[in-house]
């Protein structure tokens, strides 16, 4: 099973500022099949991005997932502020399916 | 309108059964896998299980693998997943998730509002 390191925990920032979040893979993601997903309180989660870089339909373009192997940052440029949630990285590149702890971009 | 939205959570006493249902709308039911994802309080995603398009294909999460089935009426549009032997470690949201293709390891590109499950004495 794949496990994968989020970091860090919580990121305090302010609106207009940049935020780089980390997904750290115990093993290489196969394709680089690694998803990002934004979660808020009460909410389910939204796909942001897929195949480490595309983004899903909708998603503004200061979001921008990065990397390979077992190193998968993800930006936002400018962070606005229905930015501030939660955030999961997924691996689907082989079984079991599996999700990171994930990163809280709270504001500062 | 696409959307997802799940039903049948509850509470329920540990060693008892419930059988949670998905209905889909506005895509084409039967093209996609479709998983059920869950979370714990204050946890990140934990996936669950996956059927592929056809319903022939299904995948077991470790963790449940023995006491949960997942199946779906494509006539319907509907997902479910029936769970026994329910255990206190079982307590999450339970998420229906449709999959971005007919394959079964795949992310989710579109996901229901959820339905809580308790599993409690």
């Amino acid at each position: 099973e794949i496990v994968l390191t989020q970091s860090p925990g919580t990121l305090s920032l302010s609106p207009g500022e940049r935020a780089t979040l980390s997904c750290r893979a115990s093993q290489s993601v196969s394709n680089n099949y690694l998803a990002w997903y934004q979660q808020k309180p009460g909410q389910a989660p939204r796909l942001l991005i897929y195949g480490a870089s595309s983004r899903a339909t909708g998603v503004p373009d200061r979001f921008s997932g990065s990397g390979s192997g077992t190193d998968f940052p993800l930006t936002i440029s400018r962070l606005e502020p229905e930015d501030f949630a939660m955030y999961y990285c997924q691996q689907y590149g082989s079984s079991p399916l599996t999700f990171g702890g994930g990163t809280k971009v709270e504001i500062k | 309108e696409v959307q997802l939205l799940e039903s049948g959570g509850g509470l329920v006493q540990p060693g008892g059964s419930l059988r949670l249902s998905c209905a889909a709308s506005g895509f084409t039911f039967s093209s996609y896998a479709m998983s059920w994802v869950r979370q714990a309080p204050g946890k990140g995603p934990e996936w669950v299980s996956v059927i592929s398009g056809s319903g022939g294909s299904t995948y077991y999460a470790d963790s449940v693998k023995g006491r949960v089935t997942i199946y779906r009426d494509n006539s319907k549009n509907t997902l479910y997943l029936q769970m026994n032997s329910l255990r206190a470690e079982d307590t999450a949201v339970y998420y229906c998730a449709k999959g971005g293709a007919n394959i079964v390891y795949w992310y989710f590109d579109l996901w229901g509002r959820g339905t809580l499950v308790t599993v409690s004495s």
